[in-house]
């Protein structure tokens, strides 16, 4: 079974704080590597994806590879309350796109 | 219209109706699936098609029969679902390659009753 492991959380951090997302992965054949943003009663929206080794960074999201490890993180920088939502990682896992989700961790910024 | 659009929003069936959700993507792509989305639980893929073609049937029960008549629409028709069936559905497509994102609507809310 090819999986996809998050911390459960909840996450609560500061506003203005660094906000670390962990994921791991199963398959060491997973090549694309994603991360979605899914607020209250909405959809997934994707924010960062990530395909090589070391880091990507976009804005305040920096994404994190390490395929050795087979560990993906998300950084949040300076964090808003904007950014409570909850956080999926995502890896690809077969032909075709085909996506293996994590069960989300909930983040949860405090004015 | 842009993006990946579901209908209806919500959607509330007894064990003994049949339904319909419907999926319509403007983004060019040409592979689409539905994912169903319970508290507590991952995404779980259901259906992939690929240029029309079903690619994957991930174990889904007789109960939902998809349907991809173009590359641009999608149906999950619904027959004698459980409570349990009750969660969200999400629709999605992508372009059909390696590491091409996912590109999701905003999902059909049912509750089976």
């Amino acid at each position: 079974q090819k999986e996809v492991e998050q911390n459960s959380g909840p996450l609560s951090v500061p506003e203005g704080a660094i906000a670390s997302l962990n994921c791991t992965y199963s398959d060491r054949g997973s090549q694309s590597f994603f991360w979605y943003r899914q607020y209250s009663g909405k959809s997934p929206e994707l924010i960062m994806s990530i395909y090589s080794n070391g880091d990507k960074e976009d804005g305040r999201f920096t994404a994190q590879l390490n395929k050795a490890s087979q560990y993906v993180s998300l950084l949040i920088r300076d964090s808003q309350p904007s950014d409570s939502a909850t956080y999926l990682c995502a890896a690809d896992t077969g032909a075709n796109s085909k996506l293996t989700f994590g069960k989300g961790i909930t983040l949860s910024v405090r004015p | 219209e842009t993006g990946v659009t579901q209908t209806p929003r919500h959607l509330v069936m007894g064990m003994t109706n049949k339904k319909s959700l419907k999926c319509e993507q403007h983004l060019g792509h040409n592979a689409m699936y539905w994912y169903k989305q319970s508290a507590k639980k991952p995404l779980e893929l259901m259906f992939v098609y690929n240029f029309k073609e079903q690619t994957e049937n991930n174990s889904v029960p007789s109960r939902f029969s998809p349907e991809c008549p173009n590359s641009s629409h999608l149906f999950l028709h619904l027959h004698t679902l459980q409570p349990e069936d009750s969660a969200l559905y999400l629709c999605a497509s992508s372009q059909s390659r390696a590491n091409s994102p996912l590109h999701f609507g905003n999902g059909t809310r049912l509750t089976v009753t």
